[in-house]
């Protein structure tokens, strides 16, 4: 089955900075990658998300980036702002038959600091 | 829309004893998904619905957990008998299902304590 590395597993960074963080997939057949933010105590809730077909997608300071051919897909947040701080989690999905199954990464703690 | 919605937030039992969360969906998604999250293990799909039908069951950690879903608008996930491992967060998302890939909208999670 599907497997998703994400790194890092912690970031830290301070307000008004960039971050990054990347995901990689084994399953050469998903094509739908969604980014997952969380804040305490509440459930995960979609951000941004890129299909197969699209190798950047940005909606104002969040852009994802894709390379099929790595099997590797990135999130980049720039000019960061405490409201940021949250666990990030990528996740990849096939489609088909799997009514849109996804496998999710191990999560990352972003912590902005003012 | 209210969003998905779960019931109960917290619960807190002792080991050997049933538990039921349950799950509303939004209105008109046909795909239903129940999450297990640990520090330890991130989230977990447990099982998934498609138009009320298990698709995929192979995250079902033992047989003391089974999960239904009788009718569009609702879903139960029961442990019996439960056991302190048991204890994390426990998502249930919808999607508007299909063969495509489609957003998963999550509740806000029933937080479980087994003692």
């Amino acid at each position: 089955g599907e497997n998703v590395e994400q790194h890092p597993s912690t970031l830290s960074v301070q307000e008004g900075d960039s971050a990054v963080i990347k995901c990689t997939y084994s399953d050469s057949a998903s094509n739908y990658f969604p980014w997952y933010k969380q804040e305490l105590g509440k459930g995960p809730q979609l951000i941004i998300d890129i299909r197969s077909n699209v190798g950047e997608k940005k909606d104002q300071r969040i852009a994802v980036t894709l390379n099929k051919t790595a099997k590797h897909f990135s999130l980049h947040i720039t000019e960061t702002q405490p409201e940021d701080s949250a666990v990030y989690f990528c996740a990849a999905s096939k489609g088909g038959t799997s009514y849109g199954k996804l496998t999710f990464g191990q999560g990352t703690i972003l912590t902005v600091h003012p | 829309d209210a969003g998905v919605i779960q019931s109960p937030r917290h619960e807190v039992t002792e080991m050997g004893q049933e538990v039921t969360l349950r799950c509303k969906p939004i209105s008109g998604h046909n795909s239903l998904f129940w999450y297990r999250q640990t520090m330890m293990r991130g989230l977990e799909l447990l099982i998934y619905f498609n138009n009320n039908v298990p698709i995929d069951d192979s995250g079902m950690p033992e047989d003391r957990f089974s999960a239904k879903m009788p009718n569009a608008s609702f879903s139960t996930l029961k442990i019996q008998p439960s056991e302190p491992r048991d204890s994390a967060v426990y998502f249930c998302a919808s999607s508007q299902g299909g063969t495509g890939n489609n957003e998963q909208f999550f509740g806000p999670g029933t937080r479980l304590t087994v003692l």
